[in-house]
């Protein structure tokens, strides 16, 4: 059965960068058939697609957060990552990560992390 | 971008209703969308792909139809369980998901 987990800090400080790590276990992030995505959800608002990678290393990102969105890979490690920079109170949200196996359809889910901004 | 409207937001209904959920998109998709279900303190779960597949597991009492611009979900019969909110997501150019249905036990 395929699991994803996601880690990193909790509590990260205003203008810093948000770093999260999402483990792939159960079946290999290097499939030719998926992407692996993260998605946000403030507390109590819906939900938000971050970006999504492919085991090759493209990616493509939300146009509204592009400019501060960095998703990579690392196939030996069966690990994705997201780095958020120059983060914000209105960047505290839930973060999942998820697989991707067709259009729309995100199968696998992370629990979640919640990541707060604060000083 | 592409916006999707969902509706209602919120609804109340009885175990044994059917309901509706509809979400239109501000321009065409085919059918790249899907239907997913959010409990409290949850990662949502996926429900219906590809506008009308069901995903695997899922109760059959879940169905999805629409093409192009506007689409619906329906549960055939509202079981207990069933209460939760629901989101479509659109995934024909960078994933947009609705704003969210809130199901409420009436």
């Amino acid at each position: 059965q395929l699991q994803l987990q996601e880690s990193g800090p909790g509590l990260v400080k205003p203008s810093e960068t948000l770093s999260l790590t999402c483990t792939v276990s159960g079946g290999s992030i290097s499939s030719s058939s998926y992407y692996w995505g993260w998605i946000r959800q403030p507390p109590g608002k819906g939900l938000e697609w971050i970006g999504s990678i492919y085991y090759s290393g493209s990616t493509y990102y939300n146009p509204s957060l592009k400019s501060r969105v960095t998703i990579s890979v690392d196939t030996s490690k069966n690990q994705f990552s997201l780095k958020l920079s120059s983060v914000t109170a209105a960047d505290t949200a839930v973060y999942y990560c998820a697989r991707r196996r067709s259009m729309a359809n995100f199968d696998y889910w992370g629990q979640g992390t919640l990541v707060t901004v604060s000083s | 971008a592409i916006q999707m409207t969902q509706s209602p937001s919120s609804l109340s209904a009885s175990v044994g209703d059917r309901v509706t959920i509809t979400c239109r998109a501000s321009q065409g998709i085919r059918n790249d969308l899907g239907w997913y279900q959010q409990k409290p303190g949850k990662a949502p779960k996926l429900l219906i792909y590809a506008a009308s597949s069901l995903q695997s597991g899922v109760p059959s009492r879940f169905s999805g139809s629409g093409s192009g611009t506007d689409f619906t979900l329906t549960i055939s019969s509202l079981q207990p369980e069933d209460f939760a909110t629901y989101y479509c997501l659109q995934d024909y150019n960078y994933p947009s998901f609705g704003q969210g249905t809130k199901v409420e036990i009436k």
